[in-house]
């Protein structure tokens, strides 16, 4: 099993510019969410989703849009890619929510924007 | 102030050390998890307890609910053991809040 995997894994945009990062499980897990973390902050979670067709917003959703078309797959789309986006972008999958759930994570995809 | 602070952010050991690193968070929890992110970027569960403690191989977790506070224990720390270690907290949003991670060095 692949556990959870993200394409690309770095990528450099202009601003203005727009892009999808992909994220994918083998594990038939329900919930997958997408985060992002900067320097001096904790992962901060964009949006997540609760199950195939489902998206909700997390922490940070602005500028930013998800879909869940298929249970596997989760994308996190970027419309118009500003400076501020420049982050290392984390996906993770959980086969719950409850308390005692643990996520597993991708490894991460790098991007920066100028 | 954050809802989950992490103590220290930084710190350097020497191989053999016992270390902990400590979790102080603000809010009502029904679980705190601790996680291990490694120098290449990926990110691990390490731990996830609601009381007491938990111990696998080397690394023990404990959480006092009363007083908000959690700590991570490495005893004989390695090399191998440098990472960012994350404290994690499962609120009444049912979404996990993060810490913001402590930089572990251990020096052989």
């Amino acid at each position: 099993n692949a556990g959870v995997t993200q394409t690309p894994k770095f990528r450099v945009l202009k601003t203005g510019q727009s892009m999808t990062l992909l994220c994918a499980q083998d594990m038939n897990h329900e919930y997958m969410y997408w985060y992002r973390q900067d320097p001096g902050m904790g992962l901060r979670l964009i949006h997540y989703s609760v199950g195939e067709g489902t998206t909700a917003k997390g922490e940070v959703p602005d500028g930013y849009n998800v879909s869940r078309l298929k249970k596997q797959n989760f994308l996190l789309g970027l419309e118009s890619a500003a400076p501020s986006q420049t982050s290392v972008y984390f996906c993770a999958s959980s086969e719950t929510s409850g308390r005692n759930n643990e996520q597993f994570f991708g490894p991460g995809t790098r991007l920066t924007v100028l | 102030k954050n809802e989950v602070e992490q103590s220290p952010q930084n710190l350097t050991a020497q191989e053999g050390e016992f270390i902990t690193i400590n979790c102080s968070y603000s809010v009502g929890i029904s679980a705190l998890h601790w996680l291990q992110q490694h120098p290449g970027g990926g990110i691990v569960s390490l731990f996830m307890l609601s009381s007491g403690k938990k111990k696998h191989g080397r690394l023990i977790a404990t959480i006092n609910i009363q007083e908000k506070h959690s700590s991570l224990h490495i005893t004989a720390s390695h090399p191998r053991d440098s990472a960012v270690y994350i404290c994690a907290v499962f609120g009444s949003g049912s979404r996990l809040t993060f810490g913001e991670g402590t930089q572990l060095t251990v020096n052989p």
